[in-house]
């Protein structure tokens, strides 16, 4: 079945640093990805939808600025959270559409200190 | 704006059944999806409905109705290792995935 490889699944980093997350679809193309965030018990809130070769869309009151994506090709997606600070820190997971649903990442731990 | 609002939490007992419910409304809706997820993993898909009715497999069932804006899980015979949070997922028009509130579900022997 599809694969979305992710990376890192886990990332420690200092407050006002930036951060890079890699989505790659593994045997399949992705034409749209789209981009979660989960904080402990609750569920997974949209932010964004990045599509190959044009500007993503964000929901509303996600910042595009804090979180930059890029979707270069149609086998990767990258989400950059720029000077992160601890309130930043959660569960980032992404998705992409394939032929029978949709296929997740693993999901990446972040945790800014 | 989108609601899509389902229990936050519920307990069962092994072997027993649970229905898991979803109430929705959204912009758009082009099929509704359930997904099981254990704390910090992916989603695991369960189910998917996009016509009015059961879709049943195996131990597992999904309902729909789209004029009520409503959908169910149901879960039978249940083991200890479906203690997990149950999601359900409205699919809209432009093919984004909103996922409902998650239903942290504990089983208890």
């Amino acid at each position: 079945g599809a694969v979305v490889s992710q990376h890192p699944s886990r990332v420690i980093c200092k407050s006002g640093t930036s951060v890079k997350i890699e989505c790659r679809s593994l045997d399949f193309q992705a034409t749209t990805m789209f981009w979660y965030r989960q904080f402990p018990k609750q569920s997974l809130m949209l932010m964004a939808t990045s599509n190959e070769g044009s500007k993503a869309t964000y929901e509303q009151g996600v910042e595009k600025d804090k979180f930059l994506i890029n979707h270069a090709s149609l086998t990767l997606s990258t989400l950059t959270v720029t000077s992160a600070h601890p309130e930043d820190s959660s569960f980032y997971i992404c998705s992409a559409r394939d032929r029978n649903g949709y296929t997740f990442g693993s999901g990446t731990r972040l945790t800014v200190v | 704006g989108q609601n899509i609002d389902q229990p936050t939490e519920m307990t069962a007992t092994e072997g027993a059944i649970v229905q898991i419910n979803c109430t929705y409304q959204t912009s758009g809706f082009n099929g509704l999806f359930w997904y099981q997820q254990h704390a910090g993993e992916a989603p695991t898909f369960l189910s998917y409905n996009v016509l009015d009715g059961l879709e049943e497999k195996g131990r597992f069932s999904s309902f729909l109705s789209r004029s009520k804006g409503y959908s169910y899980l149901l879960l039978k015979e249940l083991q200890m290792k479906d203690s997990a949070s149950y999601l359900c997922a409205v699919r809209e028009r432009d093919d984004k995935l909103i996922f409902g509130t998650g239903t942290r579900l504990q089983v208890f022997p």
